[in-house]
């Protein structure tokens, strides 16, 4: 099974700053990996996919980049609504993991 | 617009089962790879199992395998699971969810999900 650790577990910034999260695979996934992102008592929604396509409707502040093992999820300048928990996800060998999540704080 | 309902939940003993359902609308429910995924309260994302979008192929988590089984009705745009010898740590919300892509070229990310259902397990 492909563990994938998202890093950091938490992450506190400011309404404009700029927003770095890390997913890193234990091995290849290629490009094959999402972005999720999960508000409070909500249901997650697909931000990126093929590593870096940005789903339908997502705002252009949300980019994805990598290959191979590692993966960054960078949202251009924070708005109040990003508050969330972001997952990275996987698919590979006929099974599919979740990160662990990095919760994203605004201060 | 897209509509994914899920229901069936509730609280059982362990030992016992318990069968979810997905309503699906608004899109071709048949040409969608669909899959089951849940989240136990208060932790992260844990894929379940997926089914084709013809019912011809199913993969399930090892946690799962043998206890779960993932079906659908494409006449009635419901996809279903059927939980089975349930343990305490397969109490979660279970989503389903649908594939971003048609047909045979599944894509193994999810672009629609439902708001849950919750399955409680306990004694």
């Amino acid at each position: 099974e492909i563990v994938l650790t998202q890093s950091p577990a938490t992450l506190s910034l400011s309404p404009g700053e700029r927003a770095t999260l890390s997913c890193r695979a234990s091995q290849s996934v290629s490009t094959y990996l999402a972005w999720y992102q999960q508000k409070p008592g909500q249901a997650p929604r697909l931000l990126i996919y093929d590593a870096s396509t940005r789903a339908t409707g997502i705002p252009a502040r949300f980019s994805g980049s990598g290959s191979g093992t590692d993966f960054t999820l960078t949202i251009s300048s924070l708005e109040p609504e990003d508050i969330a928990v972001y997952y990275c996800q996987q698919r590979s060998n006929w099974a599919i993991t979740f990160g662990q999540g990095t919760r994203l704080e605004i201060k | 617009q897209v509509q994914l309902a899920e229901s069936g939940g509730g609280v059982v003993q362990p030992g016992e089962s318990l069968r979810l359902s997905c309503t699906a609308s608004g899109f071709t429910f048949s040409s969608h790879a669909m899959y089951w995924v849940r989240q136990a309260p208060g932790k992260g994302l844990e894929w379940v199992a997926v089914l084709s979008h013809d019912g011809s192929a199913r993969y399930y988590a090892a946690s799962v395998k043998g206890r779960f089984t993932i079906s659908r009705d494409n006449s009635k745009n419901t996809l279903f699971l059927q939980l089975n010898s349930l343990r305490g740590e397969d109490s979660a919300i279970y989503y389903c969810a649908r594939d971003i892509a048609t047909g045979i070229k599944a894509r193994w990310f999810f672009d629609n999900w439902g708001q849950g259902t919750l399955v409680t397990v306990s004694s």
